[in-house]
């Protein structure tokens, strides 16, 4: 059992540069989650899903663009990147239903850095 | 002004003292707290959670909320050189439909723990 997973670790990039980062879950978790983190301003909602087939946007969506691709996989990607895009990225997954709705899963993170 | 204040520290206690980190909060429709803990170069893991006001106890750690003040607070007794991580408050409304398990993070504080 996995947990949750991320790739790529770590992502040097040219600004207008584009990629994508994928996050897999193998827990059966309906909602997923993107997030990135910055020094002092903790972990920022970019997008999220609350099951299969449905994708809302968070606090800072500016820029991505994700695709729920199937219940295990959740992918986040950036068309043209800029250096304000430089952050750690983590993906997260929460159980179903009414219960322990408060316990997100995190990925390891990705280490993207814009240049 | 964020709907989640937390002071980033850093702070620095030795071995065996008493920690207390500390969050406010502007949205009054925040029911659900939670403590989350990031060791570095990871992603965080649930420490502990909490349902409206009052006081709740685990080991070494114990969490207080007190809504009327919209303050929360986390409590780690004789602290360890392992405690050492960043330390992330959380906190939903709970919602309802696709915002359900939507979490708004404070900005961490990093502790170090010292031998």
């Amino acid at each position: 059992n996995a947990g949750v997973t991320q790739t790529p670790k770590f992502q040097v990039l040219k600004t207008g540069q584009s990629m994508t980062l994928q996050c897999a879950q193998d827990m059966n978790h309906n909602s997923m989650y993107w997030y990135r983190q910055d020094p002092g301003m903790g972990l920022r909602l970019i997008y999220y899903s609350a099951s299969e087939g449905t994708t809302d946007k968070g606090e800072v969506p500016n820029g991505y663009n994700v695709s729920r691709l199937n219940k295990r996989e959740f992918s986040l990607r950036l068309e043209s990147a800029a250096p304000s895009q430089t952050s750690v990225y983590f993906c997260a997954s929460r159980k179903s239903g009414l219960a322990d709705f408060y316990e997100q899963y995190f990925g390891p993170g990705t280490r993207l850095t814009v240049t | 002004q964020k709907e989640v204040e937390q002071d980033p520290g850093p702070l620095s206690v030795p071995e065996g003292a008493i920690v207390s980190l500390n969050c406010t909060y502007s949205n009054s429709a925040f029911q659900y707290f939670m403590w989350y803990r990031q060791y570095s170069r990871k992603g965080p893991e649930l420490l502990m959670y909490t349902y409206s006001s009052g006081n709740k106890e685990d080991g070494r750690f114990t969490a207080q909320v007190d809504k009327s003040s919209k303050y929360i607070s986390l409590f780690i007794r004789d602290s360890q050189p392992s405690d050492s991580a960043t330390y992330l408050c959380a906190m939903s409304a709970g919602g309802s439909g696709t915002s359900y398990g939507k979490l708004t993070f404070g900005q961490g504080t990093i502790l170090t723990v010292h031998p």
